[in-house]
């Protein structure tokens, strides 16, 4: 079957630092992959999504490269904020809507 | 602004007890939906696909007579925990895709049920 892993966390930084969240997938297709986000007290959020190998996702300042030849999406970001603080969370859909979660990172960013 | 909604956000049950929770899609029909558990060390697990019209998809290893699902429109699907159990408190959160061809999902700001 479809899985996600992903580091454990937490993971804490300092505000300005460099993010990396590791995940690596197993599926048996061609997966589209996504990354949501959870900020305290709210719904998780779309963050970014990669549909096909080599595609990279970005958005607000955070990117992700579907790499096929190794099965990750590691999660990036060059300069970290405190309101990134949050959970994020590493998924893979091969049919239809059906997730296949990681168990989530939590980020911690401090001033 | 939010695109699925879930309601109640909070809810307090004495044990033995049936509880309602609603998830409703705002702007756009959804004959799918979602229903996932959150455990407190954060893993998101699929309990069960709610189907418009037919029967909820259970995953194994849920109960279907403790969580019953009903998708009773393209709008609104509902998960009742029937004689909950403080084994079941836990966070509990709804999706539908408003997308169907990249799977794309929106969630609802989740509900948290503590039983007592």
């Amino acid at each position: 079957g479809n899985s996600v892993t992903q580091m454990e966390g937490p993971v804490t930084l300092s505000e300005e630092a460099f993010l990396t969240i590791n995940c690596t997938y197993t599926a048996t297709g061609y997966p589209s992959l996504f990354w949501y986000v959870q900020y305290p007290g709210e719904g998780l959020q779309l963050l970014l999504k990669a549909t096909k190998a080599d595609d990279k996702g970005s958005n607000k300042g955070f990117e992700a490269t579907y790499r096929k030849e190794t099965t990750s999406f590691h999660l990036e970001k060059g300069s970290v904020q405190v309101s990134d603080s949050a959970v994020y969370f590493c998924a893979l859909s091969e049919r239809g809507n059906k997730l296949t979660f990681g168990t989530g990172t939590q980020l911690k960013v401090e001033l | 602004g939010a695109v699925v909604s879930q309601h109640p956000s909070r809810v307090i049950c004495k044990s033995g007890t049936s509880v309602k929770i609603e998830c409703r899609s705002l702007d756009f029909q959804a004959t799918t939906m979602f229903w996932y558990r959150q455990f407190p060390k954060q893993s998101l697990m699929l309990m069960a696909t709610s189907n418009e019209g037919s029967k909820a998809t259970y995953e194994q290893g849920v109960e279907k007579d403790k969580f019953l699902i009903n998708h009773a429109s393209l709008t609104l699907s509902t998960l009742t925990v029937t004689s909950a159990h403080p084994e079941d408190s836990s966070f509990y959160i709804c999706s539908a895709p408003r997308d169907t061809n990249t799977g794309e999902l929106f969630f609802g700001e989740g509900s948290r049920l503590t039983v007592l």
